[in-house]
C-alpha cells in the first residue's frame, strides 16, 4: 500500500531564518505531489504541485520555494521565513494519469515563525 | 465568487441525529467530488468520493446535483465521532491534477 511520510511534525523558526520540509512517498511511482499550506482557521490553499523530477508548478507567488529532485520526493523551502508563512504545510500525492482519483495527505508540519 | 462554497458552520447536534451538508461550486466543468474529513490540527483524510449517481458508505451518503452545481454529505445517527470539519473538493479538471478545497463545514456532536 502507499504511504506519505512528512517531517518535521512541528518546527518554530525565527523570522529571516531558512526552511527545508521534506516529503517522500512509498508504494506507488510517478505520482503527482503537492504543497498546501492552511492557515489559522482557514482553507488549504495550493502552494505547488509536481506531475514528475524536476517539474513544479507555483500556483501564488511568494518567497517559498520547491523541488522535486526523485520521484518520490517533494521538497519545499525558503531562503527567509517571514512572519506569515506561519501554518500548516500539507504535502499530499495521487495518481497520475487515473482520473477520479483523490489526494492523500501526510500528516502535516506545523511552522510557527517568531 | 469562491470556485468552492460551504456553510463553515457550526453544526451542533445531539448523538443519533441526522445532519446534512450542502457546497457549492461554480466551474460547471467539474468532474470530479469528494468529501474530505479534517480532525482538529491533523491532516484532510479522504471520506468518500460523490458520483453522479449517489453513493452510500455506511452512514454516509453523497449526492451531486450538476445542473444546481451542488454536492450534499448526509449522515444518519451521528456519533460523537463524527465531530470534524467536512470539507467539500472539487476537481478543477477531469484528471484531477488540482483540487479546490471548501473552508469546511465544523460539525459537533454532543451526547
Amino acid at each position: 500500500s502507499q504511504t506519505i511520510h512528512q517531517w518535521p511534525a512541528t518546527l518554530v523558526q525565527p523570522v529571516g531564518s531558512p526552511l527545508s520540509l521534506e516529503c517522500t512517498v512509498e508504494g506507488t511511482s510517478n505520482p503527482n505531489l503537492y504543497w498546501y499550506r492552511q492557515a489559522a482557521g482557514r482553507g488549504l490553499q495550493l502552494l505547488f504541485y509536481s506531475v514528475g523530477i524536476g517539474q513544479i508548478s507555483s500556483e501564488v507567488p511568494q518567497n517559498l520555494s520547491a523541488s522535486r529532485p526523485q520521484d518520490r520526493q517533494f521538497i519545499l523551502s525558503s531562503k527567509k521565513l517571514l512572519l506569515s508563512d506561519s501554518g500548516f504545510y500539507l504535502c499530499a500525492w495521487s495518481a497520475q494519469g487515473q482520473p477520479d482519483q483523490p489526494q492523500h495527505f501526510g500528516d502535516g508540519t506545523r511552522l510557527s515563525i517568531l | 465568487r469562491k470556485e468552492v462554497e460551504q456553510d463553515p458552520g457550526p453544526f451542533n447536534v445531539p448523538e443519533g441525529a441526522t445532519v446534512a451538508f450542502n457546497c457549492t461550486y461554480s466551474n460547471s466543468a467539474s468532474q470530479s467530488f469528494f468529501w474530505y474529513r479534517q480532525d482538529c490540527r491533523k491532516e484532510p483524510k479522504l471520506l468518500m468520493s460523490v458520483y453522479s449517481s449517489g453513493n452510500e458508505d455506511g452512514r454516509f451518503t453523497a449526492q451531486l446535483n450538476r445542473a444546481s452545481q451542488y454536492i450534499s454529505l448526509l449522515i444518519r445517527d451521528s456519533k460523537l465521532s463524527d465531530s470534524a470539519t467536512y470539507l467539500c473538493v472539487v476537481a478543477r479538471s477531469y484528471n484531477t491534477d488540482k483540487l479546490i478545497f471548501g473552508t469546511g463545514t465544523r460539525l459537533q456532536v454532543f451526547p
